[in-house]
């Protein structure tokens, strides 16, 4: 099947630090990733849509210049919290689209938990 | 716009109940349905889905029917295990874009030896 991993899993910082996430389709190529955030025992928003090779797409609400997002290539998408703050702890979560049969279905990472003192 | 709506947990149950968790949901076109799980810690892990209407995904011993007259899509067990403790997830993705999953939020289910 398809698997998605995402690196690390945990990460602790420092206010005002940047943090980078990993998101990597493993045996497939993903045109489209997503990001989400996900607060204590709450659902999934969707931050952003990547495509590679071109810019994510934000949702309403979202600072752009907080959350950078790079789709470098087909396996490959990296989000970067900018000088992170406490309220920017939360459970991350990425997906990739893959197109394995006739049907595109997203593939979910196992999340990055982020702790920001 | 589209969304969907979860019944609001936790839900408690003891070993080998049944169970039933609703969802309905509001979209245009011709949206595919699915449920996630997810379990204490991890991401989320597609259960079941369904992409168009009367179909009726399985898995696990979940099943779920997708009613386009009601528009729902209850996610149904005959006898849950402990293992079965995690978050459900309902949601749908639109008939087009870039599939973007619309989720509901969430029913914790708890189950008890």
């Amino acid at each position: 099947g398809a698997v998605v991993s995402q690196h690390p899993s945990r990460v602790i910082c420092k206010s005002g630090t940047s943090v980078k996430i990993e998101c990597r389709s493993l045996d497939f190529q993903a045109t489209t990733m997503f990001w989400y955030r996900q607060f204590p025992k709450q659902s999934l928003m969707l931050m952003a849509t990547s495509n590679e090779g071109s810019k994510a797409t934000y949702e309403q609400g979202v600072e752009k210049d907080k959350f950078l997002i790079n789709h470098a290539s087909l396996t490959l998408s990296t989000l970067t919290v900018t000088s992170a703050h406490p309220e920017d702890s939360s459970f991350y979560i990425c997906s990739a689209e893959g197109r394995l049969a006739s049907y595109n279905e997203q593939f979910f990472g196992p999340g990055t938990r982020l702790t920001v003192l | 716009g589209n969304s969907v709506t979860q019944m609001e947990g936790p839900v408690t149950l003891s070993e080998e109940a049944f169970l039933t968790i609703n969802c309905t949901y509001t979209a245009t076109g011709y949206p595919s349905l699915f449920w996630y799980v997810q379990y204490p810690g991890e991401g989320l892990q597609l259960l079941l889905k369904a992409t168009k209407a009367d179909d009726k995904g399985s898995n696990k011993g979940f099943e779920a029917t997708y009613r386009k007259e009601t528009t729902s899509f209850h996610l149904e067990k005959g006898s849950v295990q402990v293992s079965d403790s995690a978050v459900y997830f309902c949601a749908l993705t639109n008939s087009g874009g870039y599939n973007k999953l619309i989720f509901g939020a969430g029913t914790r289910l708890a189950v008890h030896p």
